[in-house]
């Protein structure tokens, strides 16, 4: 089956960049999704497309996908950025399931 | 407004039996692709099933065999149906919409608040 790896943890000071990585196997080649979870809340989506914003997400927000490595990047971090992010695919080659990945927990410090 | 509200939730034995509900309004269960994704406790996201609008199903190695996701097309609900469950399946499920294109399903574009299933004796 698909693995989608992210660090665990990613720590940035405010104001400056966070770079959430999402590995797999020729990732490049698959749309990759990204998702923001706050405590007790539902996941939001954040960047579909390897890199669309939908609409109310700051344009802070930016992804890319190239390779073995798709990235969520969060610009002039703010406090309010401070949650869970997932990158997710669909592996269609594994009789269509959804793939998730391991999820990193992002510190604004 | 899209809106999707899970129930059903609730703590049951190991062995036993659960169904979930997931009502939509804002759009029609039947003409999208449906899935259920759920997170244990202190853990990460794992999907679990896909219905697509043709009617089609999939699930997680995890869950086949044992679990069902079904479609009330007149009362605009999505299911899972849970049987013999196992403690590993205590988590909170969450309902999603999943956008598709050309009979691909893609991204998850809007979720339910999730209902919480406790498997324990």
């Amino acid at each position: 089956s698909y693995v989608l790896t992210q660090p665990p943890s990613v720590s940035v000071a405010p104001g400056k960049t966070a770079r959430i990585t999402c590995g797999g196997n020729n990732i490049g080649s698959k749309s990759v999704h990204w998702y923001q979870q706050k405590p007790g809340q539902a996941p939001v989506l954040v960047i579909y497309y390897d890199s669309d914003r939908p609409s109310g997400i700051p344009e802070r927000f930016s992804g890319s996908n190239s390779g073995n490595t798709a990235t969520l990047t969060i610009s002039r971090v703010e406090a309010g950025d401070e949650a869970d992010y997932y990158c997710q695919v669909w592996d269609s080659s594994s009789d269509h399931r959804g793939v998730f990945g391991t999820g990193t927990k992002v510190t604004v410090l | 407004e899209v809106q999707l509200v899970e129930s059903g939730g609730g703590l049951v034995q190991p062995g036993g039996s659960l169904r979930l509900s997931c009502a939509a309004s804002g759009f029609t269960v039947s003409s999208n692709y449906m899935s259920w994704v759920r997170q244990a406790p202190g853990k990460g996201l794992e999907w679990v099933s896909v219905i697509y609008s043709g009617g089609s199903t999939y699930y997680a190695d995890s869950v086949k065999g044992r679990f069902t996701i079904s479609r009330d097309n007149s009362k605009n609900t999505l299911y899972l149906q849970m049987n013999s469950l196992r403690a590993e399946d205590t988590a909170v499920y969450y309902c999603a919409r999943v956008e598709h294109s050309s009979g691909y399903p893609y991204y998850f574009d809007y979720w339910g608040q999730g209902t919480l299933v406790t498997v324990s004796s």
